[in-house]
């Protein structure tokens, strides 16, 4: 099945500079890479995701990349802000009937 | 439109006892899965449920765990005989019928459930 390795753990930025979170995964048939932001106590959002017909994909302070050659992908958060501060999940999967599967996650903290 | 709805929200249990999860999906929305998030962990799959279908749960646990989602009302994740370990947040989500295609899913607010 698919691993998805995700990097790093935690990730301390001062507010207004550039967060980038970094993930390969395993499965080459693997299509669809979305990204969730969790908050304490809160449900996984969806950020943003990407398809693997496209290399790039922005969505104000957002982008994704993706390399299918070297199978990674990573989230770029430019101009951070306090309220960037959660947990952020990257995932993968082939379409297939076993779901997503999540990286361990990412802790970003926002310094003031 | 209203999200993906779950509860109960907080759930204490015994140890031995029984606990249930609820989840109606997104309107609209066919396909339910059911994760499981320890303290500080990722999200682990556990079972992809489409109307009285079990597709895969690859991700379960083979023993104490099961999974229906009826023709009639909200897919329901069932553990019975409870223990210490199984305390965790426990998060459904749903998506399209035009299935798994990479199609986005959603997520509920979750099922926090500790054994005592």
């Amino acid at each position: 099945g698919e691993n998805v390795e995700q990097h790093p753990s935690t990730l301390s930025v001062q507010e207004g500079d550039s967060a980038v979170i970094k993930c390969t995964y395993s499965d080459s048939a693997s299509n669809y890479f979305p990204w969730y932001k969790q908050e304490l106590g809160k449900r996984p959002q969806l950020i943003i995701d990407i398809r693997s017909n496209v290399g790039e994909k922005k969505d104000q302070r957002i982008a994704v990349t993706l390399n299918k050659t070297a199978k990674h992908f990573s989230l770029h958060i430019t101009e951070t802000q306090p309220e960037d501060s959660a947990v952020y999940f990257c995932a993968a999967s082939y379409g297939g009937a076993d779901g997503l599967t999540f990286g361990k996650g990412t802790h970003l903290i926002i310094q003031p | 439109n209203a999200g993906v709805m779950q509860n109960p929200r907080h759930l204490v249990r015994r140890r031995g006892q029984e606990a249930r999860l609820r989840c109606s999906p997104m309107k609209g929305h066919s396909h339910v899965y059911w994760y499981r998030q320890l303290p500080e962990e990722g999200l682990k799959f556990m079972v992809y449920l489409q109307k009285e279908n079990i597709i895969d749960e690859s991700g379960m646990p083979k023993e104490r765990f099961s999974a229906e989602f009826p023709k009639e009302g909200p897919s329901i994740l069932r553990i019975q005989q409870v223990v210490r370990g199984d305390s965790a947040a426990y998060f459904c989500a749903s998506s399209p019928p035009s299935g798994f295609s990479g199609n986005t899913i959603y997520f509920g607010e979750g099922s926090w459930l500790t054994v005592v």
